[in-house]
């Protein structure tokens, strides 16, 4: 069974700092690994999806990357800001969609 | 371009009542799923349809809950009777294309309330 993990589980930065938030997945075979943002109260917005032969995908300040063999993920977010503030669930999709517990980023002016 | 939408979005209701929720997918999105989101056990797939047809419904806890597509754009997931246990957030997603490639998009949700 897909165990999927996050760490940390809460992270609070400076504004302007560049942070990395981790997910690892205990089987390597998936489809692909999607990373999401939720605000409080609200769904899941997609920020990035890797797929399963891809090694990472960019957008903006955002960059995730993927390593299958090692079973790992990262996103990477560069200057943050306090709108960055949110969990950040990673996902990874084979027979159905696993998701990790979140990182509950705080960035503070 | 609207999103997922997902109705109500507060639900408190007394325990034994029926619950139904709704779900209007992405136009032209062929894949609708259903998730449960609570502190304990976090997000979890409850089942999955394709154009209309439910695929899996493994993650679908007990009896008591149901899920019925009867068009490409409406989706209810109901419970029956409902259970304080039941208390969560419910997520609606859809996706376009097949689930391997393509990303899910996600509604707001619908916070559930069982007294």
């Amino acid at each position: 069974k897909q165990e999927v993990t996050q760490i940390p589980a809460a992270l609070s930065v400076p504004e302007g700092e560049n942070l990395v938030l981790n997910c690892s997945f205990t089987d390597s075979a998936i489809y692909n690994l999607q990373w999401f943002r939720q605000d409080p109260g609200k769904g899941l917005t997609s920020l990035l999806l890797i797929q399963s032969s891809q090694r990472e995908q960019t957008s903006g300040r955002l960059n995730a990357s993927l390593d299958k063999s090692s079973g790992r993920s990262t996103l990477y977010i560069a200057a943050s800001q306090p709108g960055d503030s949110a969990t950040y669930l990673c996902a990874v999709n084979r027979d159905d969609m696993r998701f990790g517990a979140g990182t509950r980023l705080t960035v503070k002016p | 371009d609207a999103g997922v939408i997902q109705s109500p979005r507060h639900e408190v209701t007394e325990m034994g009542q029926e619950v139904t929720l709704r779900c209007k997918p992405i136009s032209g999105h062929d894949y609708l799923f259903w998730y449960r989101q609570t502190m304990m056990r976090g997000l979890e797939l409850l089942i999955y349809f394709n154009n209309n047809v439910p695929i899996d419904d493994s993650g679908m806890p007990e009896d008591r809950f149901s899920a019925k597509m009867p068009n490409a754009s409406f989706s209810t997931l109901k419970i029956q009777p409902s259970e304080p246990r039941d208390s969560a957030v419910y997520f609606c997603a859809s996706s376009l294309g097949g689930r391997p490639n393509q990303p899910q998009h996600f509604g707001d949700g619908t916070r559930l309330s069982i007294l």
